[in-house]
């Protein structure tokens, strides 16, 4: 069984320091590893992917992938109110077989 | 902008009905998947395809079938609808090999 573990939150974080979400996954097999956001009544918008162990930034996101440890998590710098939404992790092990998610951990960014 | 599109955003069935859900990409994508989300539970693997005419079960495929006819077009089927089926449900397609998906806006369903 594939398992994706996140925790649920709320995680609250005051505006301008950085958020730091985190992932844990079960099968070591798996391949790539994205991380999602969703707002409340809306669908997942994918924000990063990683494939390799290091780091891997986008703008003001990070994402830190260690495969020997089974982890995954996603840095958010300067943090705005905007960013206030839930945050998928979601693994592959590789192929067309599903994505399997996490729960999702709940970011709330306090002005 | 590419597209994932859902025919419905709210949809009311009664218990016992035959419901269908369609999903359409105009992305060229091969794979195509169908989750539902549950409050606490998460994202739910119903159903996946990755090729016209074929289909694989997820992780709950019970209660539902799928249709894939042409490449840009997976339908979800609820052959006799109950009320443990209310719930939001989301079609994501991608490219085929090993790419994040791009999902559709996602339809919640009321089974009454």
């Amino acid at each position: 069984q594939k398992e994706v573990e996140q925790n649920s939150g709320p995680l609250s974080v005051p505006e301008g320091a950085i958020a730091s979400l985190n992932c844990t996954y079960s099968d070591r097999v798996s391949q790539s590893f994205f991380w999602y956001r969703q707002y409340s009544g809306k669908s997942p918008e994918l924000i990063m992917s990683i494939y390799s162990n290091g780091d891997k930034e986008d703008g003001r996101f990070t994402a830190q992938l260690n495969k020997a440890s089974q982890y995954v998590s996603l840095l958010i710098r300067d943090s705005q109110p905007s960013d206030s939404a839930t945050y998928l992790c979601a693994v592959n092990r590789g192929g067309a077989d599903g994505l399997t998610f996490g729960k999702g951990t709940h970011l709330i960014i306090q002005p | 902008d590419v597209k994932v599109t859902q025919s419905s955003r709210y949809l009311v069935k009664r218990t016992g009905e035959k419901v269908f859900l369609e999903c359409v990409q105009d992305m060229d994508h091969e794979n195509m998947f169908w989750y539902r989300q549950d409050p606490g539970l998460g994202l739910r693997l119903i159903y996946f395809s990755y090729d016209v005419k074929m289909k694989e079960k997820g992780d709950i495929p019970e209660g539902y079938s799928v249709s894939r006819e042409k490449k840009e077009r997976f339908s979800l089927i609820l052959e006799s609808a109950s009320t443990n089926q209310t719930s939001m449900y989301l079609c994501a397609s991608s490219f085929k090999g090993d790419y994040g998906y791009t999902f559709g806006s996602g339809t919640r369903l009321t089974v009454v």
